[in-house]
């Protein structure tokens, strides 16, 4: 058991630029979580995979935001054209059915 | 719906005294409850969990919470404060698994920062 890596660290951009993370899960998890966390906030809740397939979505996740889990393994999440609101830490998370969700240490958004 | 309040901010303790961190919760389901810590830079780790067995749980590093449902609350507590345990704790509702809710969302308070004075 690993744990959740997420890639890269940090990332520094500039507003109207794609970005895109990565998450990738512990090996035996079928579940899959992404949320935001603000400076001064809880996490929120972003949208949730089981196995590759897409669950729940927060309203939160506009159509700049899109988020894959192809063949139900990693994970990647991609804003594109970032403004500057969407500076923050994104987390991943991952459980097994019925058990509390793993998170990584996070991947810190800068825009600029 | 559900949501979480931690009715404080920020705590401080001296260290060795106890720690109490508050959290109030709402759910229209029988819910699971959770506290997590982050330290800084770091990502969230799991303290305790509640999921309708006992109502004291005991979790790492010496914490422990009550799930009182009559006063819907979930307080995080620990006899005596160590200076590693100076971090950011959360307390989190979810629908319960057999809620039949359909949502897996956790949904996290805004957050208690924990001082400890030496």
């Amino acid at each position: 058991d690993t744990g959740v890596s997420q890639n890269p660290r940090h990332k520094i951009t500039k507003r109207g630029q794609n970005v895109t993370f990565r998450c990738d899960p512990i090996s035996e998890h079928n579940r899959l979580y992404w949320y935001r966390q603000t400076l001064g906030q809880g996490p929120e809740f972003l949208t949730y995979f089981q196995n590759e397939a897409q669950l729940e979505k927060s309203r939160l996740l506009s159509d700049r935001f899109s988020a894959e889990r192809p063949k139900g393994s990693f994970s990647t999440l991609e804003i594109q054209r970032t403004e500057q609101g969407d500076s923050a830490m994104y987390l991943c998370a991952s459980s097994l059915q019925l058990s509390p969700l793993h998170f990584g240490n996070g991947t810190r958004l800068t825009v600029t | 719906a559900q949501s979480v309040t931690q009715l404080d901010s920020h705590v401080s303790v001296s260290e060795g005294t106890p720690v109490l961190l508050r959290c109030n919760y709402s759910s229209s389901y029988s819910p699971s409850l959770f506290w997590y810590v982050q330290h800084p830079n770091k990502g969230l780790q799991l303290l305790l969990k509640y999921t309708s067995a006992a109502t004291l749980v005991k979790g790492i590093n010496g914490f422990e919470a009550e799930f009182k449902k009559s006063e819907t609350s979930f307080h995080l507590t620990k006899p005596s404060a160590h200076m590693s345990d100076a971090a950011e704790y959360f307390c989190v509702v979810t629908p319960g698994e057999s809620s039949g809710a359909g949502s897996y969302q956790l949904t996290f308070g805004k957050g208690t920062k924990l001082s400890v004075i030496p």
